[in-house]
């Protein structure tokens, strides 16, 4: 069975700080694993996602992601946030081995105060 | 490229009336997705398509809904009758397949309302 749990729906941080958001999977076989990004009244658009050829991901709008296997985790960061960064982010992941079906997690609201 | 298209993209109909949602895949891509997404439950894969035939529709709700993709640029989302708990978000997408990794494109979705 697979999983992916994003800690927190909602994270409010300062334009101009650190963004974290949290992912944690679940997977029975080695995972490959995604951050999707989705704007207000827009569908999902990839932002960067692990395909086991480096543990540090670089994706679009300088997010960042670091696969480490010993936890479980792909937690998404960003040095500075920025107010374009307003967005709900879902942490997602396939099974490798050919599997199609995207597993979801619920979702991180992000809010960027000013 | 287009992206992934979906029609229409607002849809405001009453309660026992018939719905049907469109998509068009990219070009190339050999799977298409339909998923549903709302506050309480989130994300959730309805039904996937691979070479336009049907491979998990677990996730449908009820034989009130029904998808068929009757060509590789072409797939539609029925439901029949719709009841107000239907309203949500609807998202088609399609996946590409790049150096053994599945990758999935989705299109601006379809906000329906059902009164």
């Amino acid at each position: 069975a697979q999983s992916v749990t994003q800690l927190g729906s909602h994270v409010s941080v300062s334009e101009g700080a650190l963004v974290l958001l949290r992912c944690n999977y679940s997977s029975s076989v080695p995972p490959y694993l995604f951050w999707y990004v989705q704007y207000p009244n827009q569908g999902l658009q990839l932002l960067l996602k692990y395909t086991s050829a480096a543990t540090l991901v670089k994706g679009i709008n300088g997010f960042e992601a670091e696969f480490k296997k010993s936890e479980t985790s792909f937690h998404l960061t960003k040095p500075s946030a920025h107010m374009s960064d307003a967005a709900e982010y879902f942490c997602a992941l396939i099974g490798q081995g050919g599997s199609e079906k995207l597993v979801f997690g619920k979702g991180t609201k992000l809010t960027v105060n000013p | 490229d287009a992206g992934v298209i979906q029609s229409p993209r607002h849809e405001v109909t009453e309660m026992g009336q018939e719905v049907t949602l469109r998509c068009k895949p990219i070009s190339g891509h050999n799977s298409l997705f339909w998923y549903r997404q709302t506050m309480m439950r989130g994300l959730e894969l309805l039904i996937y398509f691979n070479n336009n035939v049907p491979i998990d529709d677990s996730g449908m709700p009820e034989d009130r809904f029904s998808a068929k993709m009757p060509n590789a640029s072409f797939s539609t989302l029925k439901i029949q009758p719709s009841e107000p708990r239907d309203s949500a978000v609807y998202f088609c997408a399609s996946n590409l397949r790049l150096a053994g990794v599945n990758e999935q494109f989705f299109g601006p979705g379809t906000r329906l309302t059902v009164l």
